[in-house]
């Protein structure tokens, strides 16, 4: 199993552009959350999602917007970017909810100037 | 929501000497309280989690506790070395899918 992965694991924006981050676990996961780590920070739930068609907000969730149209896909889309999104983002997953294991991406590092 | 306050921010150790972390949370409702450890530039992952119907959990040299009255646990690491520094986060949940995340306590273990 690759576990989850993301794509890209390095971007750089303009202010006011957009982009999809990419996100797919192939563990058969109901569960996918995506994360973000500010510098020196710990991380906080942008959106989460128990199932396909479903998502629902996290902790902190303007600026972003997600789709589950599969069990194994979770993107998450930045329409706007601004400056104050510039940090790491995780997506992950785990079987079944938050109270078990949950197994994180590699990382997408997001610099918006 | 949810809080977690984690402490302290960073940690310094002798190696072989041992390092306590501890947190707080403040939803009485949470039940399940993991620890990550997250090398740098690396994902977190997960060393050892306990339940809210358990007060403590050992796996060799880690061992989490867990007071629910007091809304703390503490991760302990014993006879650390080098290979244990790391940013180690806890968090807490409540069965409501969404976790909250202490800010993080940056260990260094000195050889």
């Amino acid at each position: 199993n690759a576990g989850v992965t993301q794509t890209p694991k390095f971007r750089i924006l303009k202010i006011g552009q957009s982009m999809t981050l990419q996100c797919a676990q192939d563990m058969n996961h109901n569960y996918m959350y995506w994360y973000r780590q500010d510098p020196g920070m710990g991380l906080k739930l942008i959106y989460y999602s128990v199932g396909a068609g479903i998502t629902d907000k996290g902790e902190v969730p303007n600026g972003y917007n997600v789709s589950r149209s599969t069990t194994e896909d979770f993107p998450l889309r930045l329409e706007l970017a601004a400056p104050s999104q510039t940090s790491v983002y995780f997506c992950a997953s785990s079987f079944q909810g938050a109270e078990n294991t949950i197994y994180f991406g590699e990382g997408s590092w997001l610099t918006v100037v | 929501g949810e809080n977690v306050e984690q402490h302290p921010s960073t940690l310094s150790v002798q190696e072989g000497d041992s390092a306590v972390i501890k947190c707080t949370y403040s939803d009485s409702a949470s039940n399940y309280f993991p620890w990550y450890k997250q090398e740098l530039g690396k994902r977190p992952q997960l060393i050892i989690d306990i339940r809210s119907n358990v007060g403590e959990k050992k796996d060799q040299r880690i061992a989490v506790t867990l007071n629910k009255t007091a809304k703390h646990f503490s991760l302990h690491i014993t006879e650390t070395q080098p290979e244990d520094s790391a940013v180690y986060f806890c968090a807490a949940s409540n069965n409501n899918n969404d976790m909250r995340f202490g800010a993080g306590t940056r260990l260094t273990v000195k050889p």
